[in-house]
């Protein structure tokens, strides 16, 4: 089944702003929103952002969410050491009646 | 405290069958729809099924369509997977988790599926 395209790698200075992109198509991104997911080495997956720019109670509001057509972003401003791990979006997609995941973006903080 | 916790991971033959289990606990179980998510040694997740709240409906990925079963008992608070068939590729790092407006919100540890011989 195919999934969310993201970029493998961000990498940014501290401090600095990151902005990762998840592209789907009009059945998942574009029609279902999607949600993201921050996942630590060794540590379940983590929900950052849902239905495109709700935070889950706690989350830090240097996260945030936004979509447009078919491509949806997370930005991340005043990066941090412990920003460092992999993300990944998520979206139902009504064409395939499945639950797709992106490929995954490792974020690095210089 | 909203809590999953999986159990029945072990290492199996290729071709054998395996039951895994997810116990919840802090939350009205039977309000939510449920996945079961998978993610290989090194590898990103790969979606395996979803049961709606009262059962009604379930859906699966291509993958293990026709193998895998998920199932729920709302008088337990438990979810489940059985898995049949199993191969290499099936190998993996098993989570539940509850979805809550399309997203997972919560999720488990974790239970280690080894598929070998």
């Amino acid at each position: 089944q195919a999934g969310l395209t993201q970029p493998p790698s961000v990498s940014k200075d501290l401090r600095q702003t990151a902005t990762l992109t998840c592209t789907g198509n009009s059945n998942n991104v574009g029609n279902q929103g999607a949600a993201w997911l921050q996942q630590h080495q060794g540590h379940p997956p983590k929900l950052l952002s849902y239905s495109n720019n709700n935070r889950p109670s706690g989350i830090s509001e240097r996260f945030s969410a936004s979509r447009s057509g078919d491509t949806a972003s997370l930005t991340i401003t005043g990066l941090q050491p412990e920003d460092e791990a992999d993300y990944y979006c998520s979206s139902w997609d009504s064409n395939l009646s499945a639950y797709v995941f992106g490929t995954g973006t490792k974020v690095t903080v210089l | 405290e909203v809590q999953l916790v999986e159990s029945g991971g072990i290492v199996v033959q290729p071709g054998g069958s395996l039951r895994l289990s997810c116990a919840a606990s802090g939350f009205k179980f039977d309000d939510y729809i449920l996945h079961w998510v998978r993610q290989a040694s090194g590898k990103g997740l790969e979606w395996v099924c979803l049961v709606s709240w009262d059962r009604g409906r379930t859906y699966y990925a291509d993958s293990v369509k026709g193998r895998f079963t998920i199932s729920r008992d709302n008088s337990k608070n438990s979810l489940y997977l059985q898995m049949h068939s199993l191969t290499t590729e099936d190998t993996a790092l098993y989570y539940c988790a509850r979805e809550r407006e399309g997203a997972l919100d919560y999720w488990g540890q974790g239970t280690l599926v080894t598929v070998s011989s």
